[in-house]
């Protein structure tokens, strides 16, 4: 067990609609990472979070968006689903931004992964 | 851009058998480098990490990894694969605030 927990593990909705994952980091941890695993992509890198700032994107679309909250959870947001969103969404989380490189901190956790499946 | 390569896509071992899966890397700059492991059903689990310091990076469940700088390479070893180490093994680099993950490689290990 990672400590980092995700909801829900499995969500089934149909395309057009909007669905919201949970997250919630690691106890100290300020970073928050969201990835998707789907057997065409791989893993890829959606976008981080830092003590409640977007701190680096990757290969997010601009129908998914995201947030940090005070409490340092985190809500992927995915919006107008279509077939080819059904994937694996992972949560990660680290004790820094990663922004120095080498200092132990960077290791990044990973959460259970939530499973959308979009009919 | 930084990008990772995993050589190979699926292996099958008997057990006993000893183990290398290749991954190289480019990016210009400082890296940190990781293993995951992933079982059948269960979430990306860490294997090893490199920072720094000695290249030769011991991790869990008898892994280990070779930093060749020169060479961009981090491959995986295990002298002696059980049939519990199936799963799939992602190779990921990190560079700046990004981590880039390879495309996984399927082990099969049988009996």
């Amino acid at each position: 067990d990672s400590g980092v927990t995700q909801t829900p593990k499995h969500l089934i909705t149909a395309t057009g609609q909007r669905v919201t994952l949970r997250c919630s980091p690691r106890s100290g941890d300020l970073s928050v990472y969201w990835y998707q695993q789907s057997l065409d992509q791989g893993l890829q890198f959606l976008i981080q979070y830092y003590n409640g700032e977007e701190r680096a994107k990757g290969n997010i679309l601009e129908r998914f968006s995201a947030q940090q909250f005070p409490d340092l959870h985190s809500e992927l947001n995915l919006s107008s689903l279509e077939l080819g969103d059904s994937a694996l969404y992972f949560c990660a989380s680290s004790v820094d931004s990663g922004a120095h490189l080498g200092s132990g901190t960077d290791t990044q956790y990973f959460g259970p992964g939530t499973r959308l499946t979009v009919l | 851009a930084q990008s990772v390569s995993q050589h190979n896509h699926h292996v099958i071992l008997s057990e006993a058998a000893s183990l290398e899966l290749g991954c190289n890397y480019s990016y210009g700059g400082t890296v940190n480098l990781f293993w995951y492991v992933q079982y059948p059903g269960q979430h990306l689990q860490l294997l090893l990490k490199y920072f720094s310091g000695d290249p030769l990076v011991k991790g869990i469940k008898g892994f280990e990894a070779e930093f060749i700088k020169s060479k961009f390479s981090f491959n995986l070893r295990k002298p002696s694969v059980q049939w519990s180490d199936t799963a799939e093994y992602f190779c990921a680099v990190r560079g700046g605030n990004k981590l880039t993950f390879g495309t996984g490689t399927q082990l099969k290990v049988e009996l």
